[in-house]
Formats: structure tokens, sequence, C-alpha cells
């Protein structure tokens, strides 16, 4: 059974500053992992999907890895904005028919 | 491109009643899954259809089920209501071999 986890819970960190999400995973055999962004109140919104044979995604000030030996993903926001301030979910799925299972999400806060 | 839509967006029922949440999934795609978010449980996967069949299934109760109709929108139905089933239910759809999956904003469920 795949077992996803988030750590820090939360995060706060002075705007401009780099930082690293991190996300765990118990099987390797994932088909692809997923990282969203949620704001309150708010649905999911898909921000990268790293294929099981890829190493990164990158899309603007956002990088994602995947390192499959040692179960891990990291989300990586450069210069950080008080706009990136929401909840951040990573996803890993063992098959591509819609059934992923979900980290606990880490809380981030920017302040201006 | 229109997004997922959930329908009703929030709605509040009493214990025993029933409910029908409704998803329309972006055009073309053709798997759609549900999804389940508590503050306790975080988010839980609860079934997954493809061409009006049901692929996986989450281990919620029977009174949890759902279908899909020949245009791939897709209804989850949830009866007997219990103060528990209070939530945010989630539809995503998806529709490359990818798996990545696109959600909708939710319907936020409320039951007293």
């Amino acid at each position: 059974k795949q077992e996803v986890t988030q750590i820090p819970a939360a995060l706060s960190v002075p705007e401009g500053e780099n930082l690293v999400l991190n996300c765990s995973f118990t099987d390797s055999a994932i088909y692809n992992l997923q990282w969203f962004r949620q704001d309150p109140g708010k649905g999911l919104t898909s921000l990268l999907l790293i294929q099981s044979s890829q190493r990164e995604q990158t899309s603007g000030r956002l990088n994602a890895s995947l390192d499959k030996s040692s179960g891990r993903s990291t989300l990586y926001i450069a210069a950080s904005q008080p706009g990136d301030s929401a909840t951040y979910l990573c996803a890993a799925s063992n098959t591509n028919a819609g059934k992923s299972t979900f980290g606990d999400g880490t809380t981030l806060t920017v302040k201006p | 491109k229109a997004g997922v839509t959930q329908t009703p967006r929030y709605l509040i029922k009493t214990r025993g009643q029933q409910v029908t949440l409704s998803c329309s999934p972006i055009s073309g795609h053709r798997s759609v899954s549900w999804y389940q978010q508590t503050p306790g449980q975080g988010l839980q996967f609860l079934f997954e259809y493809f061409s009006e069949t049901q692929r996986n299934k989450g281990n919620f109760p029977g009174r949890f089920s759902g279908r899909q109709f020949s245009n791939s929108r897709s209804e989850m139905n949830v009866s007997t209501l219990e103060l528990g089933d209070s939530a945010l239910y989630l539809c995503a759809s998806s529709s490359t071999s990818a798996g990545e999956l696109f959600f909708g904003e939710g319907s936020r469920l409320t039951v007293l």
C-alpha cells in the first residue's frame, strides 16, 4: 500500500527566499508523481507532473525532482513571493488510472 | 478550454438524507476520479471511472457510489448521510497516458 509523507507540515519564510518542500513515498513502483497547490477553500491546481522515467521537471520558478530509489521527491521554489502562500500537496500514482495517494501537504507562508 | 466543473459548490444536508454531486470533465477527458478531503483524513480516493466503467475503488462504504455517462460526465451519490460525511468532494479528470490529474473547485458538503 502506497503511503506518502510530506515534511514539514508548515513553513514560514521571508519573501525572496529559495525553499525546498519534501515528499516521501513508500512504494517505489510509481507511475508518476504530481505536485499541486491548494488555496484555502479551493480545488487543487496542478503544478508539475514527473513521469516515472524522468528525474525532474521545471516550470518557471518551480523545479521538482524525483528519486525513485530513495522514495523521495522535492519541490524547489526560487525567489519566493507572498502569492506563493498556499498548501502544497504531492501525490504518487502507481497507475495512470486516476488513483493517487496524497500526502497531507505543506502549508507555506511567505511574509512580505 | 473549460476546466473541470463541479456542481453544486456548496450544500447542506441533514443526517439520513442522500446527496448527488456532479462533475463535468475537461472536454476530451474520459477518466474521472473522485476524492474526499477532510481536515482529519486529508485527501482520500473514492473511485475512478473510464468510459462509463468503474476501474478503481477506494476503501469507502457502499453508501458512496458513482456513475459515468456516455459524455464522460460523472455523478457521485452518498446515501444515508452521516455527520462524518461532511467534507470537500473533489473531482479530477485525466486524458493522457501520463495520468495527469486536473481538479475542479470541489463541492463542499455539510451534514447537520
